[in-house]
């Protein structure tokens, strides 16, 4: 049982363009979200997160979206950058009650090529 | 400041053979997590540690998967005997206190079972 669906296994967008990134949830449990990038044979390195009391949060170029109700967030990147090339995770983690209770589930990833 | 370090970055082994993986976190991160990567999917939580205390592992394979993180620093993650299906990237993570949720990862140990 997938807990968070990334549908788009690749999306490929021209420099300078927005790259829009989406992931579904199905847990309602959630509370924080993150984005991960991973370039080849390195580990993923966090990108920027968003708390489930906020709709929006914005970190330079990058800009994450959270949709409640449709369980659905979204990553914008604008404008695309050739080193925004890489593999993008989105993860859900349910700190809820138990305050520390970090553990991230993953998405499968959406493999972005930014186009010159 | 140096990130999280693993070694060996590869290996590979015939099925049977024991491994093991080491994983040396972000100096002063208490919590350490083992994640498994398989080809096309995210990682997936293997065992969480804070300090040297398996808080989470559940999903991990215990009849042949063992973890210590024996003085709360670095850590071990074995396979005895491999399988074929062990095939993976293997990630270690760390994050500063069980509250606070980035993780930082290690550049993963890819593992092949011949």
């Amino acid at each position: 049982d997938q807990q968070v669906k990334q549908n788009s296994p690749s999306l490929s967008v021209q420099e300078g363009r927005i790259s829009i990134l989406n992931c579904d949830y199905t847990n309602s449990m959630f509370d924080y979200f993150l984005w991960y990038k991973k370039y080849p044979a390195e580990g993923p390195t966090f990108l920027i997160s968003i708390s489930s009391i906020k709709d929006k949060n914005e970190d330079g170029r990058f800009t994450v979206f959270l949709n409640k109700s449709a369980k659905h967030l979204s990553l914008h990147i604008v404008p695309s950058q050739p080193g925004d090339s890489a593999v993008y995770f989105c993860a859900a983690s349910d700190s809820g009650k138990n305050f520390g209770n970090e553990k991230l589930t993953f998405g499968t990833g959406t493999r972005l090529t930014i186009i010159p | 400041e140096a990130g999280v370090v693993q070694s060996p970055r590869y290996k590979i082994i015939e099925k049977k053979q024991p491994v093991a993986f080491w994983c040396n976190p972000i100096s002063g991160h208490n919590t350490l997590y083992w994640y498994l990567q398989n080809l096309g999917q995210g990682p997936e939580l293997l065992i969480r540690y804070e300090n040297e205390e398996a808080v989470d592992d559940s999903q991990l394979p215990k009849d042949r998967f063992s973890a210590e993180r024996l003085k709360g620093v670095d850590s071990t993650l074995k396979i005895q005997p491999a399988e074929l299906g062990d095939s993976a990237v293997y990630l270690c993570a760390s994050s500063l206190d069980s509250g606070f949720n980035e993780q930082f990862f290690g550049p993963g140990t890819r593992l092949t079972v011949l």
